[in-house]
């Protein structure tokens, strides 16, 4: 079974701190995922990533950046956090088009 | 911008009763994903539904896939309370299999 990891369930910052996100997929997954979940706006895509050092922007993806040193790891930087970027915050890979997302747990995060 | 717009958002039912999900988007995509995800939880792929015309069956649930109408439909038959959650479709926005666009999510209540 694919297992995606998300190094935190939950995850206090202050306003202004540089937050890291950390996931990582364990099936050798080409192509790794951000997306955040608030209520009544569904899923919105950060930034994902088709290969080690590539990324691309999501629909939101102002505010974030991203990191895919290695194949299994994609981690997500919030470089001054803000209060509207409190959320639940998905990571999920796949091996191709053709495959269904598998997803973390989500890393609940508030900014005060 | 691709528009995915599930309804309805909210739904009541009767265990025994049958009811349907539909999922409309607003671009052409020949690709479409059902996905769970109960309270707390993260999401669990249902379908992944990969040309016009594609029906895939699970249990008490089928999902249809009518890309000339850009509609996805979940059939719900024979509700169960374990069927009780929140369901999205995602549509492939840019057409590359990359990066799925989501509904904003249909909750479902399955009571006695």
């Amino acid at each position: 079974d694919v297992k995606v990891t998300q190094s935190s369930r939950y995850l206090v910052k202050r306003t202004g701190e540089k937050v890291f996100l950390e996931c990582v997929q364990d099936m050798d997954h080409e192509n790794m995922f951000w997306y955040r979940q608030d209520p009544g706006l569904g899923l919105r895509l950060i930034y994902f990533s088709y290969d080690v050092k590539m990324k691309e922007k999501g629909d939101i993806p102002e505010g974030y950046s991203v990191s895919r040193e290695k194949k299994e790891r994609f981690s997500l930087i919030l470089e001054s956090a803000s209060t509207n970027q409190t959320s639940m915050y998905l990571c999920a890979s796949h091996r191709d088009s053709h495959s269904p997302l598998h997803f973390g747990n989500g890393t609940r995060l508030t900014v005060t | 911008e691709l528009k995915v717009e599930q309804n309805p958002l909210f739904l009541s039912m009767q265990e025994g009763k049958n009811y349907t999900i539909y999922c409309n988007y607003s671009t052409t995509s020949d690709r479409l994903y059902w996905y769970r995800q109960d309270p707390g939880k993260s999401l669990e792929s249902l379908f992944v539904l990969l040309s016009n015309g594609a029906v895939k069956q699970e249990g008490r649930l089928m999902a249809s896939l009518d890309t000339k109408a850009r509609l996805s439909t979940l059939h719900i038959t024979a509700a169960v309370h374990d069927l009780s959650a929140t369901y999205f479709c995602a549509v492939d926005s840019r057409g590359s299999g990359y990066a799925l666009n989501f509904g904003k999510g249909t909750s479902l209540l399955v009571t006695p």
